[in-house]
């Protein structure tokens, strides 16, 4: 059973716009979360992260919010882009544990 | 360049041949782990590695196998390949396990016959 689900497979937006891309999980004693993005033929890559301490944290255009009472994640992208057009993934982990959750991903299409 | 390198790309096989994917990582990392990516599932672990000779198994660790002899490299074994190991396989490496970015490869497509 999934621990970590994204349950939009898909998101359109314009550029310019915000995009915003949800996640939720089950096991609350992840503490730890991560947004990877992925480009067709590629690896993903980290994007950004939070740690259960914070309920948000920026870099640039991408903001991830962390509601833990609702043990759920966002990530926003201001202004989105062309090439923000990628799957994003959600991850999440214990700290005392190695393994890494990820949901089944969320594929961004930036319109022009 | 700091890089995770799989190799092979692409590989098509037949059921029972025994196959190895290789993963070598050139930033001294500690942990370093096997995914296989399937489409509404997302990324699920197959195997992990906290250093040298200690590894465990991840989420789905079942007709798999890997060793992990040296830092640098991870190969993924599969002893006789099934069709329902035909998926995308990804090598990924970081500095320790503790909420640590990972590093992942380029990806390995498998088909089994």
């Amino acid at each position: 059973d999934q621990q970590v689900k994204q349950n939009s497979p898909s998101l359109s937006v314009q550029e310019g716009r915000i995009s915003i891309l949800n996640c939720d999980y089950t096991n609350s004693m992840f503490d730890y979360f991560l947004w990877y993005k992925k480009y067709p033929a590629e690896g993903p890559t980290f994007l950004i992260s939070i740690s259960s301490i914070k309920d948000k944290n920026e870099d640039g255009r991408f903001t991830v919010f962390l509601n833990k009472s609702a043990k759920h994640l966002s990530l926003h992208i201001v202004p989105s882009q062309p090439g923000d057009s990628a799957v994003y993934f959600c991850a999440a982990q214990q700290t005392n544990d190695y393994k890494l959750s990820f949901g089944a991903g969320t594929t961004v299409t930036v319109r022009a | 360049e700091a890089q995770v390198t799989q190799n092979p790309r692409y590989l098509i096989t037949v059921t029972g041949k025994k196959l190895t994917v290789t993963c070598s990582q050139n930033m001294n990392h500690e942990y370093m782990s096997w995914y296989r990516q399937d489409p509404g599932l997302g990324l699920r672990q197959i195997y992990y590695s906290m250093n040298v000779e200690v590894t465990d198994k991840g989420d789905v660790p079942e007709g798999y196998k890997v060793s992990r002899k040296e830092k640098r490299n991870f190969p993924l074994i599969l002893e006789s390949p099934s069709p329902n190991q035909t998926s995308l396989y990804f090598c990924a490496s970081s500095l320790s396990r503790l909420n640590e970015k990972l590093f992942f490869g380029s990806g390995t497509q498998l088909s089994v016959l």
